[in-house]
């Protein structure tokens, strides 16, 4: 079955501070793993696709197939992070998301 | 480029009623998604919709249903509700890439 696991519901740093956000996965077929993010009273939206490999706002998310994982990184939050991020497996040919129940990330001044 | 939209925002029934929740995708856009998002269970995919078929559900009961207009656009039917219909539903649409949907603010459905 597929599955994304967000072991935090809540994670709150101080700002300046690193920032991991954990995503685990399990599925069978070739993975595609997205983060997105809902701010305060704005609609969710995508951050980062672990295919492009690019870092959006400071963040980095490395897929990691040995240990099903796909953790949300930045060096130094800022408190504009402050938002709810979800982890999101694309599963092949049935064109739907499933998603990790979410993490709310709280930056600290 | 406008956005997702959907109406009602807000949505209040009483068990045993039915809901319509309507859709309109960024323009362009062939595919809507739906989404519910219920106190603690995180996003859960209900339907796809593309070029006015249903291509995939998530594992919902048959009283969730749904269908896609020429123009796009989409209704999302909840019949005989229930009180633990009581969500966010969201709405996403996509172009050619599945991954990269965009969100509408969703309808806040509550049954009494």
């Amino acid at each position: 079955a597929q599955r994304v696991t967000q072991p935090e519901k809540l994670l709150s740093v101080f700002k300046g501070a690193p920032v991991e956000l954990k995503c685990n996965y399990s599925y069978s077929g070739s993975p595609e793993l997205f983060w997105y993010v809902q701010y305060s009273r704005q609609r969710l939206q995508l951050l980062l696709r672990h295919i492009s490999r690019e870092s959006i706002k400071g963040f980095t998310a490395d897929l990691n197939k040995g240990e099903t994982s796909f953790h949300l990184k930045k060096p130094f939050a800022q408190e504009e992070d402050s938002a709810m991020y979800y982890c999101a497996l694309s599963i092949q040919g049935a064109q739907k998301l499933v998603f990790g129940q979410g993490t709310r990330l709280t930056i600290n001044p | 480029e406008a956005g997702v939209t959907q109406s009602p925002t807000h949505l209040i029934k009483t068990r045993g009623q039915q809901a319509t929740l309507r859709c309109s995708p960024i323009s362009g856009h062939t595919s809507v998604y739906w989404y519910q998002q219920a106190l603690g269970l995180g996003l859960q995919f209900l339907l796809w919709y593309d070029e006015g078929e249903e291509r995939n559900r998530g594992n919902f009961p048959p009283r969730f249903s749904g269908r896609q207009f020429p123009n796009y656009s989409s209704e999302l039917n909840v019949n005989a509700l229930e009180l633990e219909d009581s969500a966010l539903y969201l709405c996403a649409s996509s172009s050619y890439r599945p991954y990269e949907q965009y969100f509408g603010p969703g309808t806040r459905l509550t049954v009494t």
